[in-house]
């Protein structure tokens, strides 16, 4: 089962940073937290992922806390295409499955 | 470097029929991964495979479904005698490799059962 926590909705300003937070408590060492989005009913999109430094990258940005417990998501300056259903996944130590929790809504309002 | 590819993109099969969904993986890719996404729901993970291996198949129905992953040629989800229930959406993810890598979804095929 997922081992996320997301809110179920949030709204963002267009043009205004979306900050998109995801507690993670039981999190194990090797454990990576990942990050997927999906609009309307596409294929999931990745997003990036992180291990406990913050990354960034042309989506997005990444910040995991220092006790790795949660993290934040942030999309620097939401577009109305930023509007989807955004995961927060934490990949289980052997690598296989991706699972999917029920993710944050995020409408961007113009 | 083209994406996964999956088709059909729309499949509409009659209750009891065979419902036959491919996926081509990213190339040089040889993980696949099956999800079903039931209307107005999330994504449940299916089946994970690797090259000629069912290495987790925890979320599969126990019976009427099963997944391929052939040293050549796409993987194959495979429902025998659909019912209506099986209507949704199947998407297919592959990865490079096992552990803490991406992996990347395509866009789906839509089963309709009628």
């Amino acid at each position: 089962d997922a081992k996320t926590t997301q809110p179920p909705s949030m709204d963002c300003a267009e043009g205004r940073a979306a900050n998109l937070p995801c507690n993670h408590s039981t999190i194990s060492g090797n454990e990576y937290v990942y990050w997927y989005r999906q609009i309307h009913s596409q294929g999931p999109q990745y997003i990036i992922h992180g291990l406990k430094n913050n990354e960034t990258n042309e989506m997005a940005s990444l910040i995991i806390t220092e006790d790795r417990k949660s993290s934040t998501l942030i999309l620097p300056h939401a577009t109305l295409r930023d509007t989807a259903v955004y995961y927060c996944i934490v990949r289980v130590a052997n690598g296989n499955q991706f699972y999917f929790g029920t993710g944050t809504s995020l409408t961007v309002i113009p | 470097n083209a994406g996964v590819m999956q088709n059909p993109r729309h499949l509409v099969r009659r209750r009891g029929q065979e419902a036959r969904l491919r996926c081509s993986p990213m190339k040089g890719h040889s993980h696949v991964y099956w999800y079903r996404q039931l209307p107005e729901e999330g994504l449940k993970f299916m089946v994970y495979l690797q090259k000629e291996n069912i290495i987790d198949e925890s979320g599969m129905p126990k019976e009427r479904f099963s997944a391929e992953f052939p040293k050549e040629g796409p993987s194959i989800l495979r429902i025998q005698q659909v019912v209506r229930g099986d209507s949704a959406a199947y998407f297919c993810a592959s990865s490079s490799r096992t552990g803490n890598t991406e992996a990347f979804f395509g866009q789906g095929t839509r089963l309709t059962v009628v």
